[in-house]
């Protein structure tokens, strides 16, 4: 299984670009998030889907929208890149949002808005 | 408002030294506490959950443990292998179950 699949791994953008960020799971979980990690910030979930359907802001939404597609698959847009959106960006998926069940991760994309 | 603090920032260890990461959470209705490992240029990889104080658990060299306001991660004779960062995060009750994260501890475990 491959798990979180996410791309593209890397991409440069220059300030007013758009793009969008796609990711699949194949373990057929209900749950999906998008997250972006900063140095000395941590993870700070941007937007999550608790289920096909539906979909929820995080911490930090403002400039990025969201698309559950189906099941497996969620995307993230950048309708117009900040260079405050240069960051390391992770789409996880977890069984269920309302038991305990950990969440899995994409290796990631690695944004950089010039 | 929901705190999730990681120490040391940095660790680093002979190989075969032993030691421990700490996690110390603040969050009303804890639900969960997780570890994961970070490889460099890779995405979390889960480790383990904590549901409650006095929990244990292990894996190889690694075993975690809970109690009311933190966790520890005890690696006992660690190898090159177990260099990464590790993350701590905390699951809280409610509507939406937030998972907050820490920044994470970087440990390089030298031969």
């Amino acid at each position: 299984n491959a798990g979180v699949t996410q791309t593209p791994k890397f991409q440069v953008l220059k300030t007013g670009q758009s793009m969008t960020l796609q990711c699949a799971q194949d373990m057929n979980h209900n749950s999906m998030y998008w997250y972006r990690q900063d140095p000395g910030m941590g993870l700070r979930l941007i937007y999550y889907s608790a289920s096909e359907g539906t979909t929820d802001k995080g911490e930090v939404p403002n400039g990025y929208n969201v698309s559950r597609l189906n099941k497996r698959e969620f995307s993230l847009r950048l309708e117009s890149a900040a260079p405050s959106q240069t960051s390391v960006y992770f789409c996880a998926s977890s069984a269920e949002e309302g038991n305990n069940s950990p969440l899995h991760f994409g290796n990631g994309t690695r944004l950089t808005v010039t | 408002e929901d705190q999730v603090t990681q120490s040391p920032e940095a660790l680093r260890l002979q190989e075969g030294e032993s030691s421990s990461l700490n996690c110390s959470y603040t969050v009303s209705g804890l639900r969960g506490l997780f570890w994961y490992r970070q490889d460099p240029g890779k995405g979390p990889e889960f480790l383990f959950t904590l549901y409650s104080a006095g929990e244990e658990k292990e894996k190889e060299r690694l075993k975690a443990t809970l109690t009311k306001k933190e966790s520890f991660l005890h690696i006992t004779a660690p190898k090159p292998e177990d260099s990464a960062t590790y993350l701590c995060a905390v699951r809280k009750a409610g509507g939406y179950q937030k998972v907050t994260f820490g920044i994470g501890t970087k440990l390089q475990v030298i031969p």
